[in-house]
């Protein structure tokens, strides 16, 4: 059981580049989640699915886009990365209770 | 708006004694709260989930408690080792399907 798996870990984008962050979750959940971790600001939900083919907006979501095509699978992406996206973004996936988090994807856009 | 806040400030403390980490919510209800641990450099992990009509929960070393009249949750870690060193994390949701709202987290620093 691998769990969370988030490729890649690191990435640096130029201002205006593209990318997608694939998410891919062993555990048979419904729900997966994308989050950003900005020092002193804790994780902030940016988009979510509570099911395959469906997505929701989370509290971060301006500059993202996401895709649930398959349900162990969960991408997020960037059309035009901007320097105020270098973070940290985590992958987790769950139900109603526990989320299991990924180990994250340091991203430094400059 | 709804809020979620812990202490920023990192709690030092010597090994043996009890940690506990305080969780405040505001301006709603949360039909639940968690609790996760998260070390430098890697993804949170999943401690002990509390339920509004629950008071107190254990798991090994670690207890939790609700106060919904408080509007809070405290974190305990009794005997506490350098291993417990690591960032806690709250995290609550009004909804029954699993959206949660995070704190910023506190800092434990346990010593020898």
């Amino acid at each position: 059981n691998a769990g969370v798996t988030q490729t890649p870990k690191f990435r640096v984008l130029k201002t205006g580049q593209s990318m997608t962050l694939l998410c891919a979750q062993d555990m048979n959940h419904e729900y997966m989640y994308w989050y950003r971790q900005d020092p002193g600001m804790g994780l902030r939900l940016i988009h979510y699915s509570v099911g395959e083919g469906t997505t929701a907006k989370g509290e971060v979501p301006d500059g993202y886009n996401v895709s649930r095509l398959k349900k162990q699978n969960f991408l997020l992406g960037l059309e035009s990365a901007a320097p105020s996206q270098t973070s940290v973004y985590f992958c987790a996936s769950g139900g109603e209770g526990a989320q299991y988090f990924g180990p994250g994807t340091r991203l430094t856009v400059t | 708006s709804q809020k979620i806040e812990q202490n920023s400030e990192a709690l030092n403390i010597q090994e043996g004694k009890t940690a506990t980490l305080t969780c405040n919510y505001t301006n709603y209800s949360p039909a639940y709260l968690q609790w996760y641990r998260q070390d430098p450099g890697r993804g949170p992990v999943f401690l002990l989930l509390i339920r509004e009509n629950e008071k107190e929960k254990r798991k090994e070393r670690l207890k939790v408690t609700f106060d919904t009249t408080l509007k809070q949750s405290l974190f305990h870690i009794t005997a506490s080792q350098p291993a417990d060193s690591a960032t806690y994390l709250c995290a609550s949701s009004g909804d029954s399907w699993g959206k949660l709202q995070f704190g910023a987290g506190t800092q434990v620093v346990v010593t020898p």
